[in-house]
């Protein structure tokens, strides 16, 4: 497994500004990835994130409002970028251990007013 | 592209009882399985696996998992529930190493 911390672990932000997630993992990995889970919705993925190149994208999420970096291999960020209300979720990265299971990290707590 | 529904959005069930939370999904190739819980104001943790080998698999805090390839499902057991068992649960399938997600099965247990 991995032990995977992110920072803030809440905000509460104005819209029109951005708020940048940090995520830290205790080993290095290759794969990264990021979260959306939308109040009282399940998990979708926004973006995955490998180190050394850009990261990729799901359908619906785009660079500018959600770039990412990748610095090396035990830590990402996300930001949040120009934020509306319709932002407000818990963001969460998790990491790829093995070839096969993902795990997450506590997750950042984003309210938008 | 691979889906995953979960059949109930809720269960409320009585504390010692036990509680089946059912998950199918859609895919026609090998496919991993997991089942995670959120405990409230919580990330995710790993409850148990599928990746190959037996359809028969355990977890931890009592739960376990059948794959029933022709049924194309996943259900989540535990035979004696307690109140602490109180969370969100997601079943999910993974596709070229990432997670697709069903909706959720809220837990809740009455004493």
């Amino acid at each position: 497994s991995a032990v995977i911390s992110q920072k803030p672990s809440r905000d509460i932000c104005q819209r029109g500004t951005s708020l940048t997630i940090q995520c830290q993992v205790d080993s290095q990995v290759t794969m990264m990835f990021w979260y959306r889970q939308q109040p009282g919705q399940s998990l979708t993925l926004i973006a995955t994130a490998n180190q050394g190149s850009e990261a990729t994208y799901e359908s619906g999420f785009v660079i500018d409002k959600f770039p990412i970096s990748r610095p090396n291999l035990t830590f990402s960020t996300l930001t949040v970028s120009n934020m509306s209300p319709e932002d407000s979720s818990i963001y969460l990265c998790s990491v790829l251990a093995g070839a096969d299971t993902q795990y997450f990290g506590p997750g950042t707590r984003l309210t938008v007013l | 592209a691979q889906s995953v529904t979960q059949l109930d959005s809720q269960v409320p069930v009585f504390e010692e009882a036990p509680v089946e939370l059912r998950c199918n999904y859609s895919s026609s190739v090998s496919v991993y399985l997991f089942w995670y819980v959120q405990y409230p104001n919580q990330g995710l943790q790993l409850l148990l696996k599928y990746l190959s080998g037996s359809t028969l698999v355990k977890g931890i805090n009592g739960f376990e998992a059948e794959f029933n390839k022709s049924q194309t499902s996943f259900h989540l057991r535990k035979p004696s529930v307690h109140i602490s068992d109180t969370a969100e649960y997601f079943c999910a399938v993974s596709e070229a190493q990432k997670l697709v997600f069903g909706q959720g099965t809220r837990l809740t247990i009455n004493p």
